[in-house]
């Protein structure tokens, strides 16, 4: 089955300390994922997705197949950073599968 | 910036009613969907829509959904007989090409009372 778990519902650090979301996927094939983020009272939007291989705001994934993950993470995180954090998985069709998601809160 | 939009922002209505939703995509992407946010819980994919025809749906879409593109510019959802689990945000998004990067709207929030 496919699917995307997000292990935390709920992340909170303090300012300049270093974040993980967590993101574990299943799906056999070879996957694309994302992730997206929502701001208080704004859209979804994407944040990155592992094929561009880009540091966005700081952050960055990198898709481990061995250990079917797709962690999220920033060194120092901002209390800007404050916000929901969705990983997402395309798996080649025209359904792109999201997890549950992580509210991550950076507290001053 | 171009972005999708949607209307109406809130929906409030009774149950057994229609409702339709409104999308409008960005004006040349070709791929567009809807999703479904039930207070508390995950994004779920609904429906995929492609060259004027469903590409994909999920278990969720059943007989009571249909979609529509009835012009070139807005994209349509339609419930028919609306139950009280229908209440959720929703959420249209639509994408240069499958597998890219999906511009999302403000979402809908539909209230079945």
């Amino acid at each position: 089955a496919q699917r995307v778990t997000q292990p935390e519902k709920l992340l909170s650090v303090f300012k300049g300390a270093p974040v993980e979301l967590k993101c574990n996927y299943s799906y056999s094939g070879s996957p694309e994922l994302f992730w997206y983020v929502q701001y208080s009272r704004q859209r979804l939007q994407l944040l990155l997705r592992h094929i561009s291989r880009e540091s966005i705001k700081g952050f960055t994934a990198d898709l481990n197949k061995g250990e079917t993950s797709f962690h999220l993470k920033k060194p120092f995180a901002q209390e800007e950073d404050s916000a929901m954090y969705y990983c997402a998985l395309w798996t080649g069709g025209f359904k792109t599968i999201f997890g549950a998601g992580t509210r991550l809160f950076v507290k001053a | 910036e171009p972005e999708v939009t949607q209307t109406p922002s809130h929906q409030v209505t009774q149950m057994g009613q229609e409702v339709i939703l409104r999308c409008v995509p960005i004006s040349n992407h070709l791929y567009f969907y809807w999703y479904r946010q039930i207070l508390g819980q995950k994004v779920e994919f609904l429906v995929s829509f492609y060259n004027n025809e469903i590409s994909e749906k999920s278990e969720i879409f059943d007989d009571q959904f249909s979609v529509e593109r009835p012009d070139g510019s807005n994209f349509t959802l339609k419930i028919r007989s609306t139950k009280l689990e229908d209440s959720a945000m929703y959420f249209c998004a639509s994408s240069e090409n499958n597998g890219f990067e999906q511009y999302f709207g403000p979402g809908t929030r539909l209230t079945v009372t």
